[in-house]
């Protein structure tokens, strides 16, 4: 199976910092997707890009966070300002072009104190 | 809006026939999904079916969907201790784009 990878695997933060989670995408797979996990409830959407844009996001991904492509390869998600409730995984996830399977990275786990 | 139920829990013994229920809101989902997360681990895509589809299988799983009733179920055959993990139902609705909405996950413990 295809493998996306994300790093770091766990970060921890002060609240008020800005964090940086990567993802390296598998080959010509164009659809990003970044998904978050709040420990003990549901995998929830953030956002949706492609084509160096975004195509969807959510309610929760609000103005703290942003995402780019910085060097055509990897997919970033910032949170500029963390807060306590930004605890979470934060899951990767990459599908082809007319396809409809996602495949999700390891995660990156987020502590926010 | 969208929502997707599963139970939280079942437990099985090694060799028997698991089967984990999911059941959903939007009729018009398009796509039906079960992934598998096993601990300290990321999301991996068991299988999928189009909702123009009743079953689908692929090895020892076998998936049924119920459209009239919004009901997908996931059966495993055989079920391994290497089985034991959460499994979360997960659709794309028919809104014009392919975000997944997820259940909370159904945790499947498999005793030998």
């Amino acid at each position: 199976e295809p493998e996306v990878t994300q790093t770091p695997s766990h970060q921890v933060t002060q609240m008020g910092q800005e964090v940086i989670l990567r993802c390296v995408p598998i080959s010509n797979h164009l659809y990003f997707y970044w998904y978050r996990q709040i420990l003990g409830q549901k995998v929830e959407f953030l956002v949706s890009f492609y084509n160096n844009e975004i195509s969807e996001k959510s309610e929760i991904f609000d103005d703290q966070f942003s995402v780019e492509r910085p060097d055509g390869s990897n997919f970033t998600l910032k949170i500029r300002s963390t807060k306590l409730e930004d605890s979470a995984m934060y899951f990767c996830a990459n599908s082809l072009a007319g396809t409809y399977e996602q495949y999700f990275g390891p995660g990156t786990r987020l502590t926010v104190t | 809006g969208e929502d997707v139920e599963q139970s939280l829990f079942l437990s099985v013994r090694e060799g028997d026939s698991s089967v984990i229920n999911c059941t959903y809101t939007d009729s018009s989902s398009t796509y039906l999904y079960w992934y598998k997360q096993e601990p300290g681990a990321g999301l991996q895509l068991l299988t999928y079916i189009f909702s123009n589809m009743d079953m689908k299988q692929d090895q020892r799983l076998t998936v049924l969907l119920n459209k009239k009733d919004k009901h997908l179920s996931l059966r495993i055959a055989d079920t391994q201790t290497g089985d034991s993990a959460i499994y979360f139902c997960a659709e794309i609705p028919n809104s014009g784009y392919s975000t997944l909405t997820f259940g909370k996950g159904t945790m499947l413990l498999v005793s030998p």
